[in-house]
């Protein structure tokens, strides 16, 4: 089956501007999250959402970063007025989340490589 | 909060031969769960293995296998027989189970495995 998909693959962008980031998760999933890979480092949380409860937010960076997402379908980040810091390799996680058990793998897509001239 | 520290940026070994990655973590959790990813230049993030923490056994995956001290905070990672497919980079990973079953991954820094041929 297909797996996690993320779009664009590269975004390359003008300090000051807003860019929008798509992941579309493997179909199913009910939980959702974002990463941020600044280069050379790991991984970093960003945010992330399950079923309908409320997103957890606690790894957004500033109040330029949001992110939504479509009942448990698509999502998307949201980066205003970039900066150059923002450049970095932008993650998308899904998995099962259910309470019936403490862990469900998480899938990665292949990343979108934002870059801020 | 949880932290996980990788001490080694870069190793470089021949292919055929063993080779162990570090990581030690910090958390005052008792149940938790500890991954390696390998991510290839594709930046795609591969699970590799993964250990439960209430469980005393050291996991196993064909060449890969970890040596799991809870008391000591470490989780290393041994490849044996390491291959050409084996460069990547290799980091650790920590998750804090949730009774809603969808977590978020604390990563180490990442280690740069190159295998020579």
């Amino acid at each position: 089956g297909a797996g996690v998909s993320q779009s664009p693959s590269n975004k390359v962008t003008e300090k000051g501007k807003d860019v929008e980031l798509r992941c579309d998760p493997i179909s199913g999933h009910t939980a959702l999250y974002w990463y941020r890979q600044r280069l050379g480092q790991g991984l970093e949380f960003l945010i992330y959402f399950q079923g309908n409860s409320a997103p957890d937010k606690s790894g957004l960076p500033s109040d330029r970063f949001s992110a939504e997402r479509t009942g448990e379908s698509v999502s998307t980040l949201t980066i205003q007025r970039t900066q150059q810091e923002d450049s970095a390799v932008y993650l998308c996680a899904s998995s099962i989340a259910h309470s019936d058990r403490a862990f469900y793998e998480q899938y990665f897509g292949p990343g979108t490589r934002l870059t801020v001239t | 909060a949880q932290t996980v520290t990788q001490s080694q940026p870069e190793m470089s070994v021949q292919e055929a031969e063993t080779v162990t990655l570090s990581c030690t973590y910090d958390t005052s959790e008792n149940n938790y769960y500890l991954f390696w990813y390998k991510q290839p230049p594709s930046r795609q993030m591969i699970l590799v293995i993964r250990q439960e923490a209430y469980k005393q056994q050291n996991a196993t995956e064909n060449r890969f296998s970890v040596n799991f001290q809870k008391a000591a905070k470490s989780f290393s990672l041994k490849i044996s027989d390491s291959q050409l497919g084996d460069t990547a980079m290799y980091f650790c990973a920590f998750i804090r189970p949730n009774i809603q079953g969808a977590q978020k991954l604390v990563f180490g820094q990442g280690t740069r495995l190159t295998i020579n041929p």
